[in-house]
């Protein structure tokens, strides 16, 4: 059972561009969160979702932020217009069910130049 | 919302000391409290999780203890291992699981031999 996958790994955008970050939960897991920590930092829950529904969304930005989770096919958090503060590691974990433990993929870390 | 204050933020003991890092929260609906490890540039890892019905939890060398009416919960370390070196996060959730997490800042723990 692969673990949460993440793509890609790093990803460079410069200011202006759109950042695109993919998540494969857990096989059987159909909850899904992303979590942005910055350098030195903890991390921040930013959005809960579940297969085509956005649960929580209460820690996502009011702008240029969105995530979606299909009913086919991973998990995407959507970044437009990047500026040099959205560079962070962006991590996305998975559960089977609400209130069980999470599972962290890698992370994509995103660098705004 | 939930406040989530993680002491000390730096920590370094002698290989085979006991390590104690300790969280306050300030939410007093959170009933889930989990604990990452995370090595340098490497995903969260659940170490050991303790929900608010029980006070201790103990997974071999690792435990932790937990005060609902304090609103505090530790984690204790004993026979520190140089492969114990890492940054510890503890968190807290009142949906029972990974929803709307809310982490420590972290502490770096130093195992030194």
């Amino acid at each position: 059972n692969a673990g949460v996958m993440q793509n890609p790994r790093h990803l460079v955008r410069r200011r202006g561009q759109e950042a695109r970050l993919r998540c494969s939960p857990m096989k059987g897991h159909s909850h899904v969160y992303w979590y942005r920590q910055l350098p030195e930092e903890g991390l921040k829950f930013m959005v809960y979702l579940q297969k085509e529904n956005i649960i929580d969304e209460s820690g996502m930005p009011k702008e240029r932020f969105s995530a979606e989770f299909p009913k086919e096919g991973p998990s995407i958090l959507r970044i437009q217009q990047v500026v040099r503060g959205d560079s962070a590691a962006y991590f996305c974990a998975s559960s089977p069910r609400q209130g069980t433990e999470a599972f962290f993929g890698q992370g994509t870390r995103l660098t705004v130049v | 919302g939930e406040n989530v204050e993680q002491h000390p933020s730096t920590l370094s003991v002698q290989e085979g000391d006991s390590a104690v890092i300790k969280c306050t929260y300030s939410d007093s609906a959170s009933n889930y409290f989990p604990w990452y490890k995370q090595e340098l540039g490497k995903r969260p890892q659940l170490i050991i999780d303790i929900r608010s019905n029980v006070g201790e939890k103990k997974d071999q060398r690792i435990a932790v203890t937990l005060n609902k009416t304090a609103k505090h919960f530790s984690l204790h370390i004993t026979e520190t291992q140089p492969e114990d070196s890492a940054v510890y996060f503890c968190a807290a959730s009142p949906g029972g699981g990974a929803d709307g997490l809310t982490f420590g800042k972290g502490t770096h723990l130093i195992i030194q031999p």
